[in-house]
């Protein structure tokens, strides 16, 4: 089976833009989750969808969103981009017991 | 607040010697499980073993092995024969729940 795949791996952008990031799971999971890491914060959950909908939020602001298709992939949206946004998104993907299996990652720069 | 604590930012062994990384964490369920990853340079991150709760036997994958402590909310990830390839940062996690990592260097 192919693994997790992220679109883009780099991404290079200025205060106040948006992004959109992609992500497309393992075939057959149907949950995926999105994860913020820095060097100062660690690997901080940003969120998870199953099948569709949002089953678990963590504590970010509301401009962090993300949704899923039907076909399982997901995307995560970062809007008003700020500095502190700057880090390597990944997204992982779950067959089930919550086990991740994680994408390369998408590394973000805002300027 | 479920939490994962991870007291050792950074650990060191000689390789083939054996190394132990802790973790602890805080839960109301008695029934879930724990995971330990690793991310080496490259930053893949890959699971290295799970350990579920309500099972009172140690998960082990090789060389890896845990030393799970229910009571005590401890969830040690032990190394055997370390090897240069062990390099890297390991994450104890619990649901959605990542520590802060411990960065293990492996000595030739």
């Amino acid at each position: 089976k192919a693994g997790v795949t992220q679109t883009p791996r780099y991404l290079i952008k200025t205060r106040g833009q948006q992004v959109t990031l992609s992500c497309s799971p393992i075939s057959g999971h149907r949950s995926v989750s999105w994860y913020q890491q820095t060097p100062g914060q660690g690997l901080q959950f940003l969120f998870e969808y199953f099948s569709e909908t949002q089953r678990n939020k963590g504590n970010f602001p509301g401009r962090f969103s993300g949704r899923q298709f039907s076909n399982s992939r997901s995307e995560m949206n970062v809007s008003t981009l700020e500095l502190g946004d700057s880090a390597l998104y990944l997204c992982a993907s779950s067959p089930q017991y919550n086990e991740q299996f994680f994408g390369p990652g998408t590394r973000l720069t805002v300027l | 607040a479920q939490t994962v604590t991870q007291s050792q930012p950074e650990m060191s062994v000689q390789e083939a010697e054996t190394v132990t990384l802790s973790c602890t964490y805080d839960t109301s369920e008695s029934d879930y499980y724990l995971f330990w990853y690793k991310q080496p340079p490259s930053r893949q991150m890959i699971l290295v073993i799970r350990q579920e709760a309500y099972k009172q036997q140690n998960a082990t994958e090789n060389r890896f092995s845990v030393n799970f402590q229910k009571a005590a909310k401890s969830f040690s990830l032990k190394i055997s024969d370390s090897q240069l390839g062990d390099a890297a940062m390991y994450f104890c996690a619990y649901d959605m729940r990542f520590g802060a990592g411990t960065r293990l260097t492996v000595k030739p």
